[in-house]
């Protein structure tokens, strides 16, 4: 088992639609989680943290924790062309106190 | 404040030559990564520096790949004897310590012909 686990897509959404990007983990012990937006060409950026279970919301992104299913989420509402982008997944391993990154999924907004 | 920095942006090297690559991290992190992004693929880990504790260096691919963090600052990954395979982006990252967000810098585009 992979430790962040993402599908790496293409996720195709409509313009103004939500997109929904998944993630799992599976160290229990992590008590930190990010997203990170990369378009093509450019570096990681950071997005959205979360720390604790439920939703943190930020503008049209909303992420979403589940420690006990292993579990995170970002929701985008309203989705524009400028989404398309790959998005990562990262999580701060306490048995390894370093941060590990899923592999991203590149989401593609349609017009 | 000033963010991640890295040097140079691009480097184009010959097959055999060993390159240095350089990262600036924010001022006063103490967490320092180094990733590997070749075209199309994901962050591939290579090595892990935090404060004076030994680094992590579990993602080198080779014996030809090595790190090191002078004063717990600036960072150089040397690459001996390149191949073509090396070519890539190579990411530099920082951080506050082991438990916060990253910040990556632009990144090094090597080329190995």
């Amino acid at each position: 088992q992979k430790e962040v686990e993402q599908n790496s897509g293409p996720l195709s959404v409509p313009e103004g639609a939500i997109a929904s990007l998944n993630c799992t983990y599976s160290d229990r012990g992590s008590q930190s989680f990010f997203w990170y937006r990369q378009y093509s060409g450019k570096s990681p950026e950071l997005i959205m943290s979360i720390y604790s279970n439920g939703d943190k919301e930020d503008g049209r992104f909303t992420a979403q924790l589940n420690k006990a299913s292993q579990y995170v989420s970002l929701l985008i509402r309203d989705s524009q062309p400028s989404d398309s982008a790959t998005y990562l997944c990262a999580v701060v391993y306490s048995s390894a106190s370093k941060i590990i990154f899923g592999s991203g999924t590149r989401l593609s907004i349609r017009p | 404040g000033a963010g991640v920095s890295q040097s140079p942006s691009n480097k184009v090297t010959e097959k055999g030559k060993d390159v240095e690559l350089r990262c600036d991290p924010i001022s006063g992190h103490t967490a320092l990564y180094w990733y590997r992004q070749s075209l199309g693929q994901g962050l591939e880990f290579l090595i892990y520096f935090q404060g004076n504790s030994a680094p992590d260096k579990s993602g080198l691919p080779s014996d030809r790949f090595s790190a090191e963090r002078t004063g717990g600052s600036v960072s150089t990954l040397t690459i001996q004897r390149t191949q073509q395979e090396d070519s890539a982006v190579y990411l530099c990252a920082s951080s506050s310590d082991g438990y916060n967000e990253q910040f990556f810098g632009p990144g090094t585009r090597l080329t190995v012909l």
